[in-house]
């Protein structure tokens, strides 16, 4: 089946650094990703959707300027966590939907990034 | 304001029981309801799909169902494994956009 993987799947970085979060389609075309953010025991809150080649489109209350999300490709999606402080530690997942695919599943998320800030 | 609602918010059942998990929405009109099963730390799978027009969908031990008249959907889990310990979460798309409202959740524990 398709896979969407997230890369690094656990990072630890000091506050006020920034820190990349990539997520790629292997084995299908994804025009539009999202990205998630889900706090323990919460279910995922969507933060944006990224549209390659465009500007993301960001939630209500999401600071685009904090999560900078690039879509260049049709298999790539980055989401840099800018000048990170200890509230922004979460566990972020990506998802990417498959436009080869019209029926059945067509979305496909990845396995989640660990982000933890020092 | 479109909402999806699990329940019951977690669950405990023993190693071979059957249990059913509730999920009522409010998103209308609607192109799918998904259910997926996530693992601690882990992204979410997708169990079953069903659109708008569907009633039922089984994968497996698992089996969905769709009221789109009462406006709700369950899952219903055979047999149940201790591998099946885990979030399980309804998702309704709502028609003409490929958002995905996000259900609270159903923490499932299966003990041995």
């Amino acid at each position: 089946g398709a896979v969407v993987s997230q890369h690094p799947s656990r990072v630890i970085c000091k506050s006020g650094t920034s820190v990349k979060i990539e997520c790629r389609s292997l084995d299908f075309q994804a025009t539009t990703m999202f990205w998630y953010r889900q706090f323990p025991k919460k279910s995922l809150m969507l933060m944006a959707t990224s549209n390659e080649g465009s500007k993301a489109t960001y939630e209500q209350g999401v600071e685009k300027d904090k999560f900078l999300i690039n879509h260049a490709s049709l298999t790539l999606s980055t989401l840099t966590v800018t000048s990170a402080h200890p509230e922004d530690s979460s566990f972020y997942i990506c998802s990417a939907r498959d436009v080869g695919r019209v029926t059945g599943n067509t979305i496909y998320f990845g396995e989640g990034s660990w982000l933890t800030v020092v | 304001k479109n909402q999806v609602e699990q329940s019951p918010q977690s669950l405990i059942i023993l190693e071979g029981k059957n249990c059913t998990l509730q999920c009522n929405y409010t998103v209308s009109p609607f192109s799918n309801l998904r259910w997926y099963k996530q693992d601690t730390g882990r992204g979410p799978v997708s169990l079953t799909i069903m659109t708008f027009s569907e009633n039922t969908k089984s994968n497996g031990r698992y089996t969905a169902t769709l009221d789109a008249d009462t406006k709700q959907s369950s899952l219903h889990i055979t047999a149940s494994q201790l591998s099946d310990s885990a979030s399980y979460i309804c998702v309704v798309s709502p028609s003409g956009t490929y958002k995905y409202i996000f259900g609270t959740g159903t923490r499932l524990k299966v003990l041995a």
